[in-house]
């Protein structure tokens, strides 16, 4: 099966700063990977797929790039509706679909 | 609109079984898989299966495979998630999502609620 990391697993930043988070994969995955954020308390939302698609609805200040084993989520202006966490996961062909362990971006 | 309406949450002791819901509306529930993910407190997202509702056609992840039964009724646009044990290890909470089309491997957009089981003696 296909592991993802993260990295760093956990952030601290303020409102206006630009943030990037790393997603790797134990194998090539092309470019079948999703983005989501989840507050607390609510369910996960999609923000990108395809590596680099924004899900329709989405700021455009999320971006997201990459493709094989390492991807980025950008944010290049954090708001403070931006605070939460930050799921990658594969969907290369086959199940399971794992996700990443997560990012938690944190008020400074 | 498309929405994923989950059951309740539900307390329950080890060795009971639980059989929790996920009912679709919207769209047509038979053409799109439905996906479930397990999230335990302070803990990320695990993919824990998937099923088509036309044929029941199901996958699961390695590291539930055995330990749970997902199943769908098409006639009540309705997929489910069954323990016949549970143990204390299964508190969680347990999402259903939607891929945005018809293949298992697209992204998910619509998530239900979330069904928060609580497993204690």
């Amino acid at each position: 099966d296909i592991q993802l990391t993260q990295s760093p697993s956990f952030l601290s930043a303020s409102v206006g700063d630009r943030v990037t988070i790393t997603c790797r994969a134990s194998q090539g995955i092309s470019r079948y990977l999703a983005w989501y954020q989840q507050k607390p308390g609510k369910a996960p939302n999609l923000l990108i797929y395809g590596a680099s698609t924004l899900q329709s609805g989405v700021p455009s200040r999320f971006s997201g790039s990459g493709s094989g084993t390492e991807f980025t989520l950008t944010i290049s202006s954090l708001q403070p509706e931006d605070f939460a966490t930050y799921y990658c996961q594969h969907l290369d062909t086959y199940p399971p679909f794992t996700f990443g362990p997560g990012t938690k971006v944190d008020i400074k | 609109e498309v929405q994923l309406v989950q059951s309740g949450a539900e307390v329950k002791k080890p060795g009971e079984s639980l059989k929790i819901s996920c009912k679709g509306s919207g769209y047509s529930f038979t053409n799109y898989w439905v996906a479930w993910v397990r999230q335990m407190p302070g803990k990320g997202l695990e993919w824990m299966g998937i099923i088509y509702p036309d044929d029941s056609e199901t996958t699961y992840s390695p590291s539930f495979q055995g330990q749970v039964t997902i199943s769908a009724d098409k006639s009540i646009s309705t997929a489910y998630l069954q323990w016949h044990s549970l143990k204390a290890s299964d508190t969680a909470m347990y999402y259903c999502a939607r891929p945005y089309s018809g293949s298992w491997s697209d992204p998910l957009d619509i998530w239900g609620q979330g069904t928060m089981v609580t497993v204690s003696s």
